[in-house]
């Protein structure tokens, strides 16, 4: 079973939508937890971090549900710029691990 | 200019063939990294330094040697490419300060291709 796993999607939304995707983790004692954002062959970037309580930043919601062992992103009112594909990473014992990614799309 | 950086940005290369990847930071950051992006598998570690002193193997080293000359500098090497190397390479910094959290800074990617 991989660490980290995330539904590569693509999620396909029209401008304005909501969209909301989730990363599982396999090992509950996991101690931190991002979301990146990698754009079409660049470099990944940290979107934000992920806090027990949930956290927003703007548009973006983050959520942990450590006794389901996931992490969540919302994105409300889409943007065409949001398009990117969106890495979970999980931190253990100063270890990273990263999720595949899932991609979403936003269209006009 | 960027605070990573990679050269070279693209490679050709011949199996058999031992090439070096390149890193440089200017974030002052201890720790650097090298992965590797295939597509499905997301980023995998191949080797990290916490210090110009210290190396370690990652999940998938075989195959690759680094060689960190400078705080700011971090090699990676293969001493003789394959085609299953063929892969985006990224070298990172992080700004550890102790926590669990830390946040890593990726270099612009080399895209290697070995025929």
């Amino acid at each position: 079973r991989k660490e980290v796993e995330q539904d590569p999607g693509p999620f396909n939304v029209p401008e304005g939508a909501t969209v909301a995707f989730n990363c599982t983790y396999s090992n509950s004692a996991s101690q931190s937890f991002f979301w990146y954002r990698q754009d079409c062959r660049k470099e990944p970037k940290l979107l934000m971090s992920v806090y027990s309580s949930g956290n927003e930043d703007g548009r973006f919601t983050a959520q942990l549900n450590r006794a389901s062992q996931y992490i969540s992103l919302l994105i409300r009112d889409s943007k065409l710029s949001d398009s990117a594909t969106y890495l979970c990473v999980v931190i253990k014992d100063y270890k990273l691990s990263f999720g595949a990614g899932t991609t979403v799309t936003v269209r006009a | 200019d960027a605070d990573v950086t990679q050269t070279p940005r693209n490679r050709i290369t011949k199996t058999g063939k031992r090439i070096m990847l390149e890193c440089s930071q200017t974030k002052g950051h201890d720790r650097m990294y090298w992965y590797r992006q295939d597509p499905g598998l997301g980023l995998r570690l191949i080797y990290y330094s916490f210090d110009v002193k210290d190396i370690n193997k990652g999940e998938i080293s075989d195959g690759y040697s680094v060689s960190r000359q400078a705080q700011a500098k971090f090699s990676l090497s293969l001493e003789s490419a394959i085609p299953n190397q063929t892969a985006l390479y990224f070298c990172a910094t992080s700004d550890f300060e102790g926590g669990p959290r830390e946040t890593q800074y990726f270099g612009p990617g080399t895209r290697l291709l070995v025929l």
